[in-house]
């Protein structure tokens, strides 16, 4: 049963501090979607990927925050320096978009962050 | 601009009764529509989606969807709700010009009474 898998699952920094968060998209997935989920704002893109290229992050603070995928196996989203305002759950989610044909996102468990 | 609307904030209803879930899309170009739940501290899970052919789908947990072109619409539904069917609901629409992303709406919260 393929997964999107996240680590960590919980985090609790200080602000200031540096928080990595990662993710593993299902083999095979050519896409590789960060989203943020508040109870003010919902669920957020924050950027997206095809093919570890990446074609949108006009969602992300770009000051903080930044997203990479360094194989086609592990993507990640930094924030330094982290800051109050970034707690959240922080979701990962691939899908196979090929020849224009578009399919489904399948999210991972999600990253709960704190930041005190 | 691409949206999605989900009238209802949150909904309550009873065990055993039925439940209709609204999304409403704006654009004009074809869409593909899915649904999505969000069970307490889980990642989303897709329930179904639509593509194009039959405007009615069928999804897992019991769940279906119509696509009304006309309205703009694609509603979700369940004759019969059950207690572990309570949580977040959230549809989302996609185009091919949008290279893979969705967007989602804000979301439905369901509360089942027993």
């Amino acid at each position: 049963d393929a997964r999107v898998t996240q680590t960590p699952r919980h985090k609790v920094t200080e602000m200031g501090q540096e928080v990595t968060m990662r993710c593993q998209p299902i083999l095979g997935h050519n896409t590789v979607f960060w989203y943020r989920q508040t109870m003010m704002q919902g669920l957020e893109l924050l950027a997206y990927f095809r093919n570890r290229a990446p074609l949108d992050d006009s969602g992300m603070p770009k000051d903080r925050f930044s997203a990479e995928m360094p194989d086609a196996t592990l993507a990640t989203l930094k924030i330094q320096p982290s800051e109050p305002r970034d707690s959240a759950v922080y979701f990962c989610a691939s899908g196979l978009v090929t020849g224009g044909l578009y399919n489904e996102q399948f999210f991972g468990p999600g990253t709960r962050l704190t930041v005190l | 601009a691409q949206s999605v609307t989900q009238p209802d904030i949150h909904i309550t209803v009873s065990e055993g009764a039925s439940l209709e879930l609204r999304c409403n899309y704006s654009y004009g170009a074809t869409p593909y529509l899915f649904w999505y739940v969000q069970s307490p501290g889980q990642g989303l899970q897709l329930l179904l989606k639509y593509f194009s052919g039959d405007t009615l789908v069928q999804g897992i947990k019991g769940f279906e969807a119509e696509f009304k072109r006309s309205q703009s619409s694609f509603n979700l539904r369940k004759p019969s709700v059950h207690w572990s069917d309570a949580a977040e609901y959230f549809c989302a629409v996609g185009y091919n010009t949008n290279a893979g992303k969705s967007t989602f709406g804000d979301g439905t919260t369901l509360t089942v009474k027993p």
